[in-house]
């Protein structure tokens, strides 16, 4: 079973920043968090991950509590290609761990 | 760079029949790991394979195996499909590294259908 939880729809207006919460009380010191995404039926696309420290890259932040039970991703100016379902996965560092992804956050960016 | 490429892109068969999936791994990734996605659902952890060793596996039967090259390619083959079988298949590949660097990227996926 997954080991997050996140809500199941969102939405957000086109050009405003859009922020997906995940819930993750039972995280390991040694569990990373990350993000992908899925576009209709495509693959998912990875967004993000972190461990402790909040990251940025050119898709997106990950803000992790200090006592990293929840994080946040925020995607700062949504736009209608930012409509996904989004996937909130803690996993243990190291090759042999795979994903175990949720249901996850259907985002609908709204013109 | 070439991404994770996998093939074919769609695919019908019948209940019974034997289906064999193909994906190339990125560029310089020594890992592929399997996911079936039904539909509305999230991923679910097929197995994975480690310079063509399985190096892990989830909850699948037996008719669900698969290989790995030594190109680091690899194919899922299903025998005797059944209905339930019908969902997207997805490749994943990854650099095989610890240091919170083992990523995993996704291939565009393969829709089986079982009639």
């Amino acid at each position: 079973d997954a080991k997050t939880t996140q809500p199941t729809s969102m939405d957000c207006a086109e050009g405003r920043a859009a922020n997906l919460p995940c819930n993750h009380s039972t995280i390991s010191g040694n569990e990373y968090v990350y993000w992908y995404r899925q576009i209709h039926s495509q693959g998912p696309q990875y967004i993000i991950h972190g461990l402790k420290n909040n990251e940025t890259n050119e898709m997106a932040s990950l803000i992790i509590t200090e006592d990293r039970k929840s994080s946040t991703l925020i995607l700062p100016h949504a736009t209608l290609r930012d409509t996904a379902v989004y996937y909130c996965i803690v996993r243990v560092d190291g090759y042999g761990q795979n994903f175990v992804f949720g249901p996850g956050t259907r985002l609908s960016v709204l013109p | 760079e070439t991404g994770v490429t996998q093939s074919p892109t769609h695919l019908i068969k019948t209940r019974g029949q034997q289906v064999t999936l193909r994906c190339s791994s990125q560029s310089g990734h020594n890992t592929v790991s399997w996911y079936q996605q039904a539909l509305g659902q999230g991923p679910q952890f097929i197995f994975q394979y480690y310079r063509e060793e399985e190096n892990g596996r989830g909850n699948f039967p037996p008719r669900f195996s698969g290989l790995q090259f030594p190109n680091y390619s690899s194919e899922l083959n299903v025998n005797a499909l059944e209905l339930d079988d019908s969902a997207l298949y997805l490749c994943a590949s990854s650099s095989g590294t610890s240091g919170g660097a083992d990523t995993q990227y996704f291939g565009p996926g393969t829709r089986l259908t079982v009639l």
